[in-house]
């Protein structure tokens, strides 16, 4: 059963490009919506979360923009650096955070010189 | 400033054997998770506790596995008599419920363990 899915599988971008992740969650009751990034052999690390009260949130090159009647939201990732490359999760939780994550598949970007 | 950590890094053990991790959280933190990832999938939940308490487990964890977490410090997810099928990457993370605001801060997650069952 899953509950948070996310396309596409594997991604290519040309550097300064941007990279676009999307995600789709079926519980009306998720209320808290991060992302993470996670290298090879490392633990995920938070980019940027955002809740369902607003449309959309930037933090530098990343941002957030979430459709609450779609129950979608989306990852872009404006001027894309090989540094960049890595696998990208959605997540969401209930509660306001206070609950376990329920992750997406996952997304590897690969950023191209 | 020490993020969350877990020992061992690696783990290679024969089918049938018991494995013991270890997580130690940010300090102070009062809620720690443990999470599974198989290769190419997202972290799936296992259970999480709030200080000593383990509020929550997953039905992906079997009788084979149990966790502690004593004094609301470190954590240990115990497997025992291991089988192929536990072969994966196991993450701990851990965060903290201000009991203020009711608002939690960013799971934070440690580096995981790797465990390969021969």
């Amino acid at each position: 059963q899953q509950q948070v899915k996310q396309s596409p599988q594997s991604l290519i971008v040309q550097k300064g490009g941007i990279s676009i992740i999307n995600c789709a969650y079926e519980n009306t009751a998720f209320d808290y919506f991060p992302w993470y990034q996670q290298f090879p052999g490392k633990g995920p690390a938070l980019l940027i979360a955002i809740r369902p009260d607003v449309s959309e949130k930037k933090e530098g090159r990343f941002t957030i923009s979430f459709n609450k009647s779609a129950k979608q939201f989306s990852l872009h990732i404006m001027d894309s650096q090989p540094g960049d490359s890595a696998t990208y999760f959605c997540a969401a939780s209930k509660n306001f955070g206070n609950e376990k994550l329920t992750f997406g598949t996952g997304t590897r970007l690969t950023i191209i010189p | 400033d020490t993020g969350v950590s877990q020992d061992p890094r690696h783990k290679i053990t024969k089918r049938g054997q018991n494995v013991t991790f270890r997580c130690d959280p940010i300090s102070e933190h009062n809620r720690l998770y443990w999470y599974r990832q198989t290769l190419g999938q997202g972290p799936e939940f296992l259970t999480y506790f709030q200080n000593e308490a383990q509020l929550e487990k997953s039905r992906l964890l079997s009788d084979r596995f149990s966790a502690e977490r004593p004094k609301g410090s470190f954590s240990t997810l115990e497997i025992q008599r291991t089988e192929q099928g536990d072969s994966a990457m196991y993450l701990c993370a851990s965060s903290s419920l201000k009991r203020t605001s009711g608002r939690q801060e960013t799971q934070y997650f440690g580096p995981g363990t790797r465990l390969l069952v021969l």
